[in-house]
Formats: structure tokens, sequence, C-alpha cells
């Protein structure tokens, strides 16, 4: 069963850029059956697909965010990571990573979520 | 590229049925049978509950079922439960952006 864990700082200036790790355990980012994908969710609010990316390296991006985001596979540490540059208030949020099955695009495991509060 | 959209809530006493509804159109939910559901208890992760339309992964009760007609997919929950009570979202690939989330529904059990 795979386990994902994020990792980054919970606290990001405006205007800088958002960056967060995710580690897998319990099986291979170079697996042929998962995209691997990161979600945010507002406080209070619902959840948002920011992106997805598999190892080879091909990215999704949600279109309201990909002027900003950029998404990353380092296979060699079993991570992916997410770049988010030039936030503010509106982007604090708990950041999920999450495992999405290629054959059927579902979000099969998630990470515990980090809390990112943008704020000087 | 929009969200699905959901009831913003639905209530049930215990026992009872609810179904959820999730509308979107015929390039994401009407075009694939590639939708998902989510439960979310608060300060929890979200759960995958229903794959691909209406398949529940192992150890889902099986008084989760899914469906779909059209371009609206349904979750029900049979037999309420008072641990039902959570936010549910849907999900579904889509041609346009590659995937979308609804906008949730918080289930109230009574």
């Amino acid at each position: 069963q795979l386990q994902l864990q994020e990792s980054g700082p919970g606290l990001v200036k405006p205007s800088e850029t958002l960056s967060l790790t995710c580690t897998v355990s319990g099986g291979s980012i170079s697996s042929s059956s998962y995209y691997w994908g990161w979600i945010r969710q507002p406080p209070g609010k619902g959840l948002e697909w920011i992106g997805s990316i598999y190892y080879s390296g091909s990215t999704y991006y949600n279109p309201s965010l990909k002027s900003r985001v950029t998404i990353s596979v380092d296979t060699s540490k079993n991570q992916f990571s997410l770049k988010l540059s030039s936030v503010t208030a509106a982007d604090t949020a708990v950041y999920y990573c999450a495992s999405q099955r290629r054959d059927g695009y579902n979000l099969w495991y998630w990470g515990q979520g980090t809390l990112v509060t943008v704020s000087s | 590229q929009s969200a699905l959209t959901q009831p913003a809530s639905v209530s049930g006493s215990p026992g009872q049925s609810i179904t959820i509804s999730c509308t979107g159109t015929s390039s994401d939910v009407g075009g694939y049978n590639y939708v998902s559901w989510y439960q979310q208890h608060p300060g929890k992760a979200p759960k995958l509950m229903i794959y691909e339309v209406s398949n529940r992964p192992s150890g889902v009760p099986d008084r989760f079922s899914g469906s779909k007609s059209g371009n609206t997919a349904s979750l029900t929950i049979s037999g309420l439960q008072a641990e039902d009570e959570a936010d549910y979202y849907c999900s579904s690939y889509t041609s346009s952006t590659f995937y979308v989330f609804g906008t949730g529904t918080k289930v109230t059990v009574l």
C-alpha cells in the first residue's frame, strides 16, 4: 500500500514561491500505474485540483493556476514537488498530494495534508 | 473548466437513504466513466469511496453505491449511519482540463 507524505514550509510570504515535496513510500514513483497529483483546500472551502505529473515528466495543470504552477518529479528520491509562484492570501490552504490511477483517474492514496499560510 | 455541480447540503435520519447528485457536461461526467466520489471528515484527508462511477474499493461498506445517467452522476448512501456525516466530493476526468472536482456536499445525519 502506498503512503504519501507532504513536507515544506508552513508559512510563506506574499509574492514569494510556495514549495512542497511529497515523498512516496511502499511503491515506486516510476510505476506505470499512477499519475502523481497535488490538490488543495482553502479553509472552510472545497477541494481544488492543482495538477498531476507522470514519472516521465508529462504534466497536466489546472488552467486557473497554470501560469504559476510547476510540478516536477525526482525518481531517484521517489518524490514529486509543487512550486506555486507569486502567492497571495488566497493561496492559503491545506495542500494534499495523492496517487492518481492512470486507468481511472481516481485519487487512490492521499497524504495527510499540510497547511500552508500566506502571510507577512 | 468550472467545478462539477453538487447540492450544498443533504440530510437524512439514521436508516434512511440519501442521494447526492453531481452534474457536469459531455466533456466530463457524461463523456467518460471516470467519476469518483470522496468522503472527507473534518480535519482529515479525503477518502476514495467510489471509483469509475460505481465501483467500491475494498473496505468501503456496500451501503455506498454510485450510478450515472447522462451528464449527472449520483452517490447513494443506504441505511444512513451517524459515521456517514461528512463532506462528499465527486470528481471526473475531463477532456478539456484533465481533472475536476465537484463543489462538495455536506451530509448531515439528523
